[in-house]
């Protein structure tokens, strides 16, 4: 199975900051590499798809790159409705899977 | 706008079984995959199990042997069998899908999510 090793797993930062999070795949999965958003009580929220498209409706503070085995998920000029859980998940092949999150508090 | 609603959620002891239920509103879940995404207390996204619109299934290691994914196409409803419940099978339950089937199994559209409470 691959396993998707996500860091850093916290994070403090301020509004007006530049935050990024990393996504490394045990084994390659080309741009197969997506990202959410998931804030407490709700269903994740898609991001980015296939590593660097940004999906309908996400503001374009967000973006992504990568390919291979690693993933970078940019917020530039975090706002407070930022602040949250981020995910990354592999769809290259089943069983897919999940980073275990890194969650984005105000300093 | 699509629509995914999961039923079947509750209270069960350990080593008992639960069947939920994910009704698909909007679009055809013969034309798309369905996955079951859980999430423990507390705890990050775990992926589960997938049924693909040819029918072909897959499992996560942790409920293989235990869970079965199926669908109904009459009633547009896919179902996740769970047997053997274990305490650690405990969270909120998501059906899911990628509403424009890209191939790149992103998800797109999810469901509200239903909790599942294992315990004595």
């Amino acid at each position: 199975d691959i396993q998707m090793i996500q860091s850093p797993s916290s994070l403090s930062a301020s509004v007006g900051d530049r935050v990024t999070i990393t996504c490394r795949a045990s084994q390659y999965i080309s741009n197969y590499l997506h990202w959410y958003q998931q804030k407490p009580g709700k269903a994740p929220n898609l991001l980015i798809y296939t590593s660097s498209s940004l999906q309908s409706g996400v503001p374009s503070r967000f973006s992504g790159s990568g390919s291979g085995t690693n993933f970078t998920l940019t917020i530039t000029s975090l706002q407070r409705e930022d602040f949250a859980t981020y995910y990354c998940q592999q769809g290259f092949s089943p069983p897919w899977t999940f980073g275990h999150g890194t969650k984005v508090e105000v300093q | 706008e699509v629509q995914l609603a999961e039923t079947g959620g509750g209270l069960i002891q350990p080593g008992g079984s639960l069947r939920l239920s994910c009704a698909a509103s909007r679009f055809s879940v013969s034309n798309n995959y369905i996955t079951w995404v859980r999430q423990a207390p507390g705890k990050g996204l775990d992926w589960v199990s997938v049924i693909f619109s040819d029918g072909s299934t897959s499992y996560s290691d942790s409920v293989k042997g235990r869970f079965t994914i199926s669908r109904d196409t009459s009633e547009n409803t896919v179902y996740l069998q769970m047997n053997s419940l274990r305490v650690e099978d405990m969270g909120v339950y998501y059906c899911a899908t990628d509403i424009g089937n890209s191939g790149y199994y992103y998800i797109d559209s999810w469901g509200q999510g239903t909790l599942v409470t294992v315990s004595s």
